[in-house]
């Protein structure tokens, strides 16, 4: 089946400083990965929309300079959280579409990130 | 918009066969969705429904009415393992130039008693 790999699981970051998260497609090619953030109890609100080889396209109200997205590669998407603040602390997940069958979608092990 | 309405948490015993149902509202719609979520773990896909109808995996089904904006997923002979957030997600289609998206209902809590 196909993989997606999220590193790291999760991290502890000073206020003001910037964090680089990791999605990669292991198995198959994503030329489309989504980057979400999910608050406790809460649903998967949807980030941006990546996409390999142009700018990432991001939902209204999320800040795309704070939120940095490159997808240099077919199996690789990052997203930086700059400046990071005790607001941002939540868990970051991507996904990678992948129509086999009827299969939808492939979601990363998320990260788990607190800003102190 | 896009809104997805599901109830929030429902209860049930080992065995029984539970319902959680899923409304939507959205503007384009290709497929509805159904993931499994457990505490602080990835959201792992269910089922999948395009077209109206049931549609069966094992111990989960997944409904669809398409006319009606609503959908549903039933699970059958529910283990202690089942506890955990049901979230549906509408399919928005590429020619709304939503790039494929997924859109998220807010998640129901599944507690499974014994």
């Amino acid at each position: 089946g196909a993989v997606v790999s999220q590193h790291p699981s999760w991290v502890i970051c000073k206020s003001g400083t910037s964090v680089k998260i990791e999605c990669r497609s292991l198995d198959f090619q994503a030329t489309t990965m989504f980057w979400y953030r999910q608050f406790p109890k809460q649903s998967l609100m949807l980030m941006a929309t990546s996409n390999e080889g142009s700018k990432a396209t991001y939902e209204q109200g999320v800040e795309k300079d704070k939120f940095l997205i490159n997808h240099a590669s077919l199996t690789l998407s990052t997203l930086t959280v700059t400046s990071a603040h005790p607001e941002d602390s939540s868990f970051y997940i991507c996904s990678a579409r992948v129509v086999v069958k009827n299969t939808e979608a492939f979601f990363g092990q998320g990260t788990r990130l607190t800003v102190v | 918009g896009q809104s997805l309405e599901q109830p929030s948490e429902v209860t049930a015993v080992e065995g029984a066969i539970v319902q959680i149902n899923c409304t939507y509202q959205t503007s384009g719609f290709y497929g509805l969705s159904w993931y499994q979520q457990h505490d602080g773990g990835a959201p792992t896909f269910l089922s999948y429904n395009a077209l109206d109808g049931l549609e069966e995996t094992g111990r989960f089904s997944s409904f669809l009415s398409r006319s009606d904006s609503y959908g549903y997923l039933l699970l059958q002979e529910l283990q202690m393992k089942d506890s955990a957030s049901y979230f549906c997600a509408v399919r928005l289609p590429h020619y709304y130039n939503q790039g494929g998206k997924l859109i998220f209902g807010q998640g129901t809590e599944l507690s499974v008693k014994p």
